[in-house]
């Protein structure tokens, strides 16, 4: 059974960076699948952030593109986001997905999302 | 603003059929395959619906999609109380931008 699980700091201040991680367990990761980070603002629709590989490739979505990271880490079999200087538009709760693993060419397969804060 | 519109809520008894409509442009829907979501507090997104009017194994029959043009729709038949949640649209975006997955406002299912 796959499953993901968001971890990170719950709140960050304005201007920092937001660095969460999701951990993959229970699907083969040496396949080169896309994962993705998708937030929800309060009150507000579902919002891609990007993708990465585990080829280590990445899409960004063109808003946020230039305070993006995204990385893919084959020892431990993580994904990575980190988006830098933060604003209060940030806060949101945050998940992590995986593209196509079980053959749909969408984000099939999900975590229950982590809250981040980003608060003074 | 989302890319795709979505009514805000819609709502109806026990067994009555519901459908909720997912409204883009040439570059999303027109173009691409459309997938569906549910979410409940607290927990994972569940991926109802996939190309359209695929569904994944373990999603119930009384879940159909279908899409035309640049609009799409997903029907929920014989509603029940389990149903009532959140429910988004998404797309993968061809845009001039740059690439993008983009998704509804969300509708959010009143069962009464």
């Amino acid at each position: 059974q796959v499953q993901l699980q968001e971890s990170g700091p719950g709140l960050v201040k304005p201007s920092e960076t937001l660095s969460l991680t999701c951990t993959i367990s229970g699907f083969s990761t040496s396949s080169d699948y896309y994962w993705g980070w998708i937030r929800q603002p309060p009150g507000k629709g579902l919002e891609w952030i990007g993708s990465v590989s585990h080829g280590g490739k990445t899409y960004y979505t063109p808003s946020l593109k230039s305070r993006v990271t995204m990385s893919f880490d084959t020892s431990t079999k993580d994904f990575s986001l980190r988006l830098r200087s933060v604003t209060v538009a940030d806060t949101a709760v945050y998940y992590c997905a995986g593209l196509g693993l079980t053959g749909a060419e969408t984000f099939d397969m999900w975590g229950q999302g982590t809250v981040v804060t980003v608060s003074s | 603003q989302s890319a795709l519109t979505q009514p805000p809520s819609a709502s109806g008894t026990p067994g009555q059929r519901v459908t909720i409509s997912c409204s883009g442009s040439s570059s999303n829907i027109g173009s691409n395959t459309v997938s569906w979501y549910q979410l409940l507090p607290g927990t994972a997104p569940k991926l109802l619906i996939y190309s359209n009017n695929q569904r994944p194994s373990g999603v119930p029959d009384r879940f159909s999609g279908s899409k035309s043009g640049t609009s799409a729709s997903l029907a929920i038949s014989g509603l029940q109380p389990e149903d009532e949640a959140d429910y988004f649209c998404s797309a993968w975006d061809d845009s001039l931008n740059g690439p993008d997955w983009v998704f509804g406002g969300g509708t959010k299912v009143t069962v009464l």
